[in-house]
């Protein structure tokens, strides 16, 4: 079944290190997202992508970087983690605006 | 600029009572609204979605929205509540740039 799949899904490291949330679908769309969400809080847009070789800030300023190499695969990456990354990231994929977005189950970071 | 509000942060039923959670909307043109659902420490769900066509949608897990636009409210509704229905809902709309915009969310609770 098409799908979008995040690993991992919890991750617990030391500051300083460099992560990377991985992140792909199986749908061929175009558009993919990633979204930091505190607890209980509302989601919040760090990056998006409308293709291949298109990345894009979102509102929430963020210190992590993305890369869209190939459709399916939408990686985001944090050089140097600190503590105050520590949060849910949730990926997602749209086909269009009429469609919605799908996510995935997310990553839970905390960074210590 | 399009935004959705979502006025109750709390709503709490007991089990086989109906449901009704509330959205209001802010856009002059007929907007793509959609009703997410996130169980603690999960991704978002999909529940229903609205563009156009009849006002009454119908979701998935026995939910229902209707759009209403002398209103400008979008409310989901369930005949039944079950114990599992317990999460976070989500009301969000999407803007002419394929970016979604998050009501805040409202905490569903569920009395045995």
């Amino acid at each position: 079944e098409a799908d979008i799949y995040q690993t991992p899904r919890y991750l617990v490291i030391g500051t300083g290190k460099k992560i990377t949330l991985e992140c792909s679908q199986t749908m061929g769309h175009d558009k993919m997202y990633w979204y930091q969400q505190d607890p209980g809080m509302e989601l919040h847009l760090i990056h998006y992508s409308y293709g291949v070789n298109s990345t894009e800030k979102g509102d929430l300023s963020s210190e992590s970087t993305v890369s869209r190499i190939r459709t399916e695969h939408f990686p985001l990456t944090l050089e140097s983690a600190r503590p105050s990354h520590t949060s849910q990231y949730l990926c997602a994929s749209s086909g269009g605006q009429g469609w919605g977005y799908t996510f995935g189950s997310g990553t839970r970071l905390t960074v210590v | 600029a399009q935004s959705v509000t979502q006025p109750d942060i709390h709503i709490t039923v007991s089990e086989g009572a109906s449901l009704e959670l509330r959205c209001n909307y802010s856009y002059g043109a007929t907007p793509y609204l959609f009703w997410y659902v996130q169980s603690p420490g999960q991704g978002l769900q999909l529940l229903l979605k609205y563009f156009s066509g009849d006002t009454l949608v119908q979701g998935i897990k026995g939910f229902e929205a209707e759009f209403k636009r002398s209103q400008s409210s979008f409310n989901l509704r369930k005949p039944s509540v079950h114990w599992s229905d317990a999460a976070e809902y989500f009301c969000v709309t999407m803007d002419s740039s394929y970016k979604l915009i998050f009501g805040s969310g409202t905490r569903l609770l569920v009395r045995p």
